[in-house]
């Protein structure tokens, strides 16, 4: 089965820091390139960053660029995303996904960040 | 970044057939082929239900079309049935600073 599991999220005061990751099985994840996209409470899906399957190449939305680092390990199937100097606006459920044909069809059941002092 | 837009609800009685748009700018539909749409319960994640304009993976009702014409795509539910009740979200590679983007979203009602 393939399957994408979110950990790492919690509660962190404003100006913290967090390390989410995505443990990848059920495919072969070293070839694969992966998405992080996020989603605040009440709104709706926000793309977060990209990156290919050797790392090589790496893409950001505007509003993390600086702040957001994602990052992939191949070798124990896990994708990362390092999020600095939180701020109230990054409160958000994450999910990884996989890319598929421009779209992405495997999802992550998703890790709650919360930003709150 | 700019998100796609779409109408923020759309209602339906059962059995009868929807649309839901989705408008971007020409960097965002033109260069590509690559609109896409899911389907998200409260509280669940993302579910792909169209890929490539109008392409369904499998194990995705055929009661689920898509197409696109120019700077707009569209989602077309058939046979409206309670379980289509969630939210739709359309997304497309685009070529702007922003690689990949989402669509505002839209709140399908069965009546």
């Amino acid at each position: 089965e393939v399957k994408l599991v979110e950990s790492g999220g919690g509660l962190v005061q404003p100006g913290g820091s967090l390390r989410l990751s995505c443990a990848a099985s059920g495919f072969t994840f070293s070839t694969e390139p992966m998405h992080w996209v996020r989603q605040a409470p009440g709104k709706g899906l926000e793309w977060v960053s990209y990156i290919s399957s050797t790392s090589r190449t790496i893409y950001y939305a505007d509003s993390v660029k600086g702040r957001y680092t994602i990052s992939r390990d191949n070798v124990k199937n896990s994708l990362y995303l390092q999020i600095n100097s939180l701020r109230d606006e990054d409160t958000a459920v994450f999910y990884c996904a996989r890319p598929h044909s421009n779209a992405m069809d495997v999802w992550g059941q998703g890790t709650t960040v919360t930003v709150s002092s | 970044q700019s998100a796609l837009t779409q109408p923020a609800s759309v209602s339906g009685s059962p059995g009868q057939s929807i649309t839901i748009s989705c408008s971007g700018t020409s960097r965002d539909f033109t260069d590509y082929d690559s609109v896409s749409w899911y389907q998200q319960y409260p509280g669940k994640a993302p579910k792909l239900m169209i890929y490539e304009v109008s392409n369904r993976p499998s194990g995705v009702s055929n009661r689920f079309s898509g197409s696109k014409s120019g700077n707009t795509a569209s989602l077309t539910i058939s046979g409206l049935q309670a379980e289509d009740e969630a939210e739709y979200y359309c997304s497309s590679y685009s070529s702007s600073s922003t690689p990949f983007v989402f669509g505002t979203g839209t709140k399908v009602t069965v009546l």
